[in-house]
């Protein structure tokens, strides 16, 4: 079946470093991407979107890469911080009906 | 953005026992909610996609029977877990969509944790 995948379960990065946080998804059909955060006993929160006529968009500190060629999304964060720690899910709608596929996450622990 | 809230945030109940969750949307009107629910270290599994006025459409291996939902308003969805066993623990989000002023977005709620005993 369709799927969202994501290629490194835990990610620990320097405070103050860039983080690269990686997602493969299977479904070209696809044209809605988001990127999620949550903290431990909440619930998503958004970070930032994009559309598949993009191929890259920026936030405060974030950026999401979208590389439809090898169905490939990136969330980069900028100077991370500790409140940055979470585990971030990227989601695609693969219908336009706001279905979202959740990848299986990835942790990301910020060191002091 | 919009918000979403959840209600309780957190039960505990008996085994064999009935827990209804509410989701509601508090600035805007949602046309569709979607319930997942979350085992720890995991990620999120749709359960089912509510649409106010009809019956929601339910994710395969999920009972209807066990998991009833209702989208009476545009502002409210419930969930009930009905003859609850531990097995069914978890933390359940829900998400509402579909205002045209958010294309495409989804508004998470803060989740519930349940724990059956």
């Amino acid at each position: 079946g369709e799927s969202v995948g994501l290629h490194l379960p835990t990610l620990s990065v320097q405070e103050g470093d860039n983080s690269i946080i990686n997602c493969a998804y299977s479904n070209s059909a696809s044209d809605y991407f988001i990127w999620y955060k949550q903290e431990s006993g909440k619930g998503p929160q958004f970070i930032i979107d994009i559309r598949s006529n993009m191929d890259k968009r920026q936030g405060q500190r974030v950026t999401v890469l979208l590389n439809k060629t090898v169905k490939h999304l990136s969330l980069q964060i900028a100077a991370t911080q500790p409140g940055d720690s979470a585990v971030y899910f990227c989601a695609e709608d693969p219908s336009g009906t706001y279905k979202y596929i959740f990848g299986t996450g990835t942790r990301l622990k910020v060191l002091a | 953005g919009a918000v979403v809230s959840q209600h309780p945030s957190w039960v505990i109940c008996k085994s064999g026992t009935s827990v209804k969750i509410e989701c509601r949307s508090l600035d805007f009107q949602a046309t569709t909610m979607f319930w997942y629910r979350q085992f720890p270290k995991q990620s999120l599994m749709l359960m089912a996609t509510s649409n106010e006025g009809s019956k929601a459409t339910y994710e395969q291996g999920v009972e209807k029977d066990k998991f009833l939902i209702n989208h009476a308003s545009l502002t409210l969805s419930t969930l009930t877990v009905t003859s609850a066993h531990p097995e069914d623990s978890s933390f359940y989000i829900c998400s509402a969509g579909g205002d045209p002023r958010f294309l495409n977005e989804q508004f998470f709620g803060p989740g519930t944790r349940l724990t059956v005993l």
